[in-house]
């Protein structure tokens, strides 16, 4: 059975940081795009980043660029988020997904808000 | 970055009526349109991928069609479980997008 589960959502400070990581099971995680989608409370749903099954390309939306990195530890299969000057408009729910076609699992979501 | 614009905004049905949704993309994304079904509280579901596949588990009373920048989710007829809301997404070009959605609810 395909699992993903995150952690590390937080409330944190404008400016600050905060690592989001998944924690993949029942599946060959080396195998598979990866990536991190997030909807912000009552919003619609936004992709964050993607990651190339061995993680030598990684893509963003232009609105974490420079701020977010996305990376992936296939020996462990896990991803991971590094979040750097966080905003609040990062204030979401971020879920993890695994993205061969189209997102075909997801995790339960974390929750990130920004705030002071 | 493609823009995914998806109408009506919301639809509202019946119970056993046909819900028909439009994604229209700003530029071709060719057949890598995907459509998920999401309710409160959980995380979306995928229904259809490469625009007209349906997802392993998924009824066949969802089926997707379009190409290019023109696309059609159908429910031939609502079952009271359907009732969410639904999503496009292009993995055509970076970034990946998703439409605002479309929400289906009972009339």
């Amino acid at each position: 059975e395909v699992q993903l589960v995150e952690s590390g959502g937080a409330l944190v400070q404008p400016g600050g940081s905060l690592r989001l990581s998944c924690a993949a099971s029942g599946f060959t995680f080396s195998a598979d795009w990866m990536g991190w989608v997030r909807q912000a409370p009552g919003k619609g749903l936004e992709w964050v980043a993607t990651i190339k099954p061995d993680g030598s390309n990684e893509y963003y939306v232009d609105s974490v660029k420079g701020r977010f990195t996305i990376s992936r530890d296939n020996a462990k299969s896990s991803l991971h988020l590094q979040m750097n000057g966080l905003r609040a408009g990062d204030t979401a729910v971020y879920y993890c997904a695994r993205c061969p076609r189209g997102v075909d699992y997801w995790g339960q979501g974390t929750l990130v808000t920004v705030s002071s | 970055e493609i823009v995914l614009t998806q109408s009506p905004a919301t639809l509202s049905l019946s119970p056993g009526e046909r819900a028909t949704l439009s994604c229209r993309a700003s530029q071709s994304v060719s057949a890598y349109l995907a459509w998920y079904q999401q309710k409160p509280g959980q995380a979306p579901r995928l229904l259809i991928y490469d625009a007209s596949n349906r997802e392993t588990g998924i009824p066949a009373r969802f089926s997707g069609s379009g190409s290019g920048t023109d696309f059609t989710l159908t429910i031939s007829s609502l079952e009271p479980e359907d009732f969410a809301v639904y999503y496009c997404q292009q993995r055509s070009n970076w970034p990946w997008t998703f439409g605002q959605g479309t929400r289906v609810e009972i009339k």
